[in-house]
């Protein structure tokens, strides 16, 4: 079954100790990405990744790290997690060809909270 | 730059009424056109899209949004709706070219009474 996986998928920690929410797809896609949901202001993208070893900013990438070793794998890392940092967690991924691409497929979520 | 604005946070309806969710959008070149839908307590996943050709496109079930070029809009309507689709509705956009990062509306979310 196509998908994209995400762990864990609960998370309750501590103000300044590392996390790392894993994700991975089994699609092959190139495209992949991290987004934080907020009530009120919607996804906001974190991160995201073009392809192997290519990372750029999204729109808040403040307070958080990725990697993109393996095709398919695009981890999250909160080196120093915050209380600001409580959020709910996407990953998606996706392919440029064959069309229709840009469509997005989502992971789960990963419900975080700070302490 | 592209952008996406969804004009309702809320949208209260009865069962079996109709129901539009607006999305208006900007943006300097040709663009793809999505609605999302997050069922309570789940990820995202895709109700329809615009890539080209008839500017009326469908879903499955029942959902259907129209390209208005003139307008810079994408609607989502339903005839009739059901209490099951009660859920938060994501309206996004991606340019056709280049870069593959799509923008994402906040979200309008749809509660239906019965």
């Amino acid at each position: 079954e196509a998908q994209v996986t995400q762990n864990p998928r609960y998370l309750i920690t501590v103000t300044g100790k590392k996390l790392t929410v894993t994700c991975s797809q089994n699609m092959n896609h190139e495209y992949m990405s991290w987004y934080r949901q907020d009530p009120g202001l919607g996804l906001r993208q974190i991160y995201y990744s073009m392809n192997v070893e290519v990372t750029d900013k999204g729109d808040v990438p403040e307070g958080y790290k990725v990697s993109r070793k393996e095709k398919r794998n695009f981890p999250l890392i909160l080196e120093s997690p915050s209380p600001n940092q409580t959020s709910l967690y996407f990953c998606a991924s996706s392919s440029p060809e064959p069309p229709p691409y840009n469509e997005q497929f989502f992971g789960p979520g990963t419900r975080l909270t700070v302490l | 730059a592209q952008s996406v604005t969804q004009l309702d946070s809320q949208v209260p309806v009865f069962e079996e009424a109709p129901v539009e969710l607006r999305c208006n959008y900007s943006s300097s070149v040709s663009v793809y056109l999505f609605w999302y839908v997050q069922y309570p307590n789940q990820g995202l996943q895709l109700l329809l899209k615009y890539l080209s050709g008839s500017t009326l496109v469908e879903s499955i079930n029942g959902f259907e949004a129209e390209f208005n070029k003139s307008q810079t809009s994408f609607h989502l309507r339903k005839p009739s709706v059901h209490i099951s689709d009660t859920a938060e509705y994501f309206c996004a956009v991606s340019r056709t070219g280049g870069s593959y990062i799509p923008t994402f509306g906040r979200g309008t979310s749809l509660i239906v009474h019965p």
